[in-house]
């Protein structure tokens, strides 16, 4: 399977622990990106990366988020000391950088429960 | 905030019958697109219409885009069972040399009874 990868597919944990979430991109794609969809409603940016280089980063993610793409291949994203209201479905995405209009491919998310 | 506003929020049809969804949103953009989620997956990219189109078709999609009203619809004909899902649009504001961030609608929920 080429398309995305996102690891794990589901997390619970209990409020105040940190977790990490493992994104892998198409292969030839150099751009990727992060966003988070809570229950029913559509998904929100957080952060884009080009490469390795983090080029955009929403409001949303707060202090307590951080995101790397070290090699400008696979992408993590931590959420440290998780609330509550951290619950939601992560999703990442990737895109090969063309003209404008290009395509995002998305992954199946991960699932995130705080409890 | 969110860019779009899908509209209806949740649609119920008969197999066989053609399912319409319309998609509001404010700003000028580079593009809009449409995407399917099914329950608990991942979305999945099913058109988009440049800023300088007004219509695109594939296979049962229709897709069409009014930017003097900030508007788009996505028809599918002759509905399916497998096309119950949630659809979203989403548009690209990005400037040049950006990365395309999206801005989503909160979706349309789509229930085709068999």
């Amino acid at each position: 399977d080429t398309g995305v990868s996102q690891n794990p597919r589901h997390k619970i944990t209990k409020r105040g622990q940190n977790v990490t979430f493992r994104c892998d991109p198409i292969s030839e794609h150099n751009r990727l990106y992060w966003y988070r969809q809570t229950l029913g409603q559509g998904p929100e940016f957080l952060t884009y990366f080009q490469n390795e280089a983090q080029l955009e980063k929403s409001r949303l993610l707060s202090d307590r988020f951080s995101a790397e793409r070290p090699k400008g291949s696979f992408s993590t994203l931590e959420i440290q000391r998780t609330e509550q209201g951290d619950s939601a479905m992560y999703l990442c995405a990737s895109s090969l950088e063309g003209s404008r209009g290009e395509t995002q491919y998305f992954g199946p998310g991960t699932r995130l429960l705080v409890l | 905030s969110q860019q779009g506003e899908e509209d209806p929020q949740a649609l119920s049809i008969q197999e066989g019958e053609n399912a319409t969804m319309n998609c509001s949103y404010k700003t000028s953009i580079n593009n809009l697109q449409w995407y399917r989620q099914n329950s608990g997956r991942g979305l999945v990219h099913l058109i988009l219409i440049r800023s300088n189109e007004r219509e695109k078709h594939s296979g049962r999609l229709r897709v069409t885009l009014d930017t003097s009203k900030k508007s788009s619809s996505l028809l599918i004909t002759a509905s399916r069972a497998a096309d119950t899902a949630s659809y979203f649009c989403a548009t690209d504001m990005s400037t040049h040399n950006a990365g395309n961030m999206l801005t989503f609608g909160g979706g349309t929920r789509l229930m085709v009874k068999p």
